[in-house]
């Protein structure tokens, strides 16, 4: 069975930084991308970019690209979506979800991680 | 890349048909066939109910399908249900090789 574990709910001060997780299994980790996607408070989707875990590259949505690092761990699985100085802006609910190459959609999606900044 | 249109609200009593609409631009809906469509119950994770246009993941009913004419997609669900009742979200590839979701649109059951 396919499954993206994420990390568990995180409460953070503006100016910190953040590391969240998605852990994948059921599948071989490193023949799909990864993709994550933002939900603000009562909000729409928004695509914040994806990896090829099987060599890190990345693609941004301009939006997000210089904000937010993605990065990947192939040897655990593990996606990675990181902030460096959280804003309160950035509180949200972020989803990873496995995208499809071949179809451009996203098949798989973790439970979601809410973030909130707050001082 | 600017949001895709999606209206606000739809709603339908049961058994009935409804149609949501999603208007890209030709660098969006109307230049690809990768157009995709999820449904979002509250505080849960989206789910994947169409793909390419119009193809159904196994496992999603008959009663959702998917169309396109030049750069507005469309979800019609048929018969209608009550657990139908969700929020719903269209996708697309994009030119600049990204990818757009629509603003959403809450279905409700009348």
């Amino acid at each position: 069975e396919v499954q993206l574990v994420q990390s568990g709910a995180e409460v953070k001060k503006p100016g910190e930084s953040l590391r969240i997780s998605c852990q994948g299994s059921g599948y071989t980790f490193t023949t799909y991308w990864i993709s994550w996607v933002r939900q603000m408070p009562g909000k729409g989707l928004e695509w914040m970019g994806m990896i090829d875990p099987s060599d890190s590259y990345t693609n941004y949505s301009p939006s997000f690209q210089g904000h937010v690092t993605i990065s990947a761990d192939k040897s655990i699985s593990t996606a990675y979506l990181q902030w460096s100085s959280l804003k309160a802006s950035d509180t949200a609910m972020y989803y990873c979800a496995r995208f499809l190459i071949h179809g451009r959609n996203f098949d798989y999606w973790g439970q979601g991680t809410l973030v909130t900044v707050s001082s | 890349q600017s949001a895709l249109t999606q209206p606000a609200s739809v709603s339908g009593s049961p058994g009935q048909s409804i149609t949501i609409s999603c208007t890209g631009t030709s660098s969006d809906v109307g230049g690809y066939k990768y157009v995709s469509w999820y449904q979002q119950h509250p505080g849960k994770a989206p789910k994947l109910m169409i793909y390419e246009v119009s193809n159904r993941p196994s496992g999603v009913s008959n009663r959702f399908s998917g169309s396109k004419s030049g750069n507005t997609a469309s979800l019609t669900i048929s018969g209608l249900q009550a657990e139908d009742e969700a929020d719903y979200y269209c996708s697309s590839y994009t030119s600049s090789s990204t990818l757009v979701f629509g603003t959403g649109t809450k279905v409700t059951v009348l």
